[in-house]
């Protein structure tokens, strides 16, 4: 089955205390990204990637690293969360093959910071 | 700065047609795209305009007009499962910037 898939679905972690979520695509797709979602403000776009070894920053990318090894995963790095990262998460893949590829979302990473 | 609009919330009845408007203003354009957002679900693709008219798909429909920065998204024949959040998302080169969302809510 065709998916994006990210792990863990719920993290609970403390300031300070380095985490991973990672994504991985089965597409094939060339175009992954990474986005938070806050109440009241939409989805927001913090890193996007169009290739191995691409990536580039999006709109909020501050306090988020990422990397591109390999061109199935796709993971998002929180050297030392704060309580202001406590957000619903979402990677996201697309063919890009032009620009009408449409995002296919992962199930989302819901992360508290305490 | 990258400004995209939506209503916060509407409110429909089944069997009905609701129009959930998008304008957008941002540094450059390479399509519009609408997503539909259960609670708690992850959003899934629903249609993509990226020149102007209408696009139909079954029950959905999205227009677009470039000149005038708006689209909107039509839904016919309302249903229950209709319930759920509309997302308007316009694709500048390689970022993505999107709306807050429309919460619309199907009553019977």
């Amino acid at each position: 089955e065709a998916q994006v898939t990210q792990n863990p679905r719920y993290l609970i972690t403390v300031t300070g205390k380095k985490l991973t979520v990672t994504c991985s695509q089965n597409m094939n797709h060339e175009y992954m990204s990474w986005y938070r979602q806050d109440p009241g403000l939409g989805l927001r776009q913090i890193y996007y990637s169009m290739n191995v070894e691409v990536t580039d920053k999006g709109d909020v990318p501050e306090g988020y690293k990422v990397s591109r090894k390999e061109k199935r995963n796709f993971p998002l790095i929180l050297e030392s969360p704060s309580p202001n990262q406590t957000s619903l998460y979402f990677c996201a893949s697309s063919l890009d093959r032009g620009g009408n590829s449409p995002l296919h979302f992962g199930n989302g990473t819901r992360l508290t910071v305490t | 700065g990258q400004n995209i609009d939506q209503p916060t919330e509407m409110t429909a009845t089944e069997g009905a047609i609701v129009q959930i408007n998008c304008t957008y203003q941002t540094s450059g354009f390479n399509g519009l795209f609408w997503y539909q957002q259960h609670a708690g679900e992850a959003p899934t693709f629903l249609s993509y305009n990226v020149l102007d008219g209408l696009e139909e798909k079954g029950r959905f429909s999205s227009f677009l007009s470039r000149s005038k920065g708006y689209s909107y998204l039509l839904l016919k024949e309302l249903q229950m499962k209709d319930s759920a959040s509309y997302l308007c998302a316009v694709r500048d080169f390689n970022k993505f910037y999107f709306g807050s969302g429309t919460k619309l809510n199907v009553k019977p």
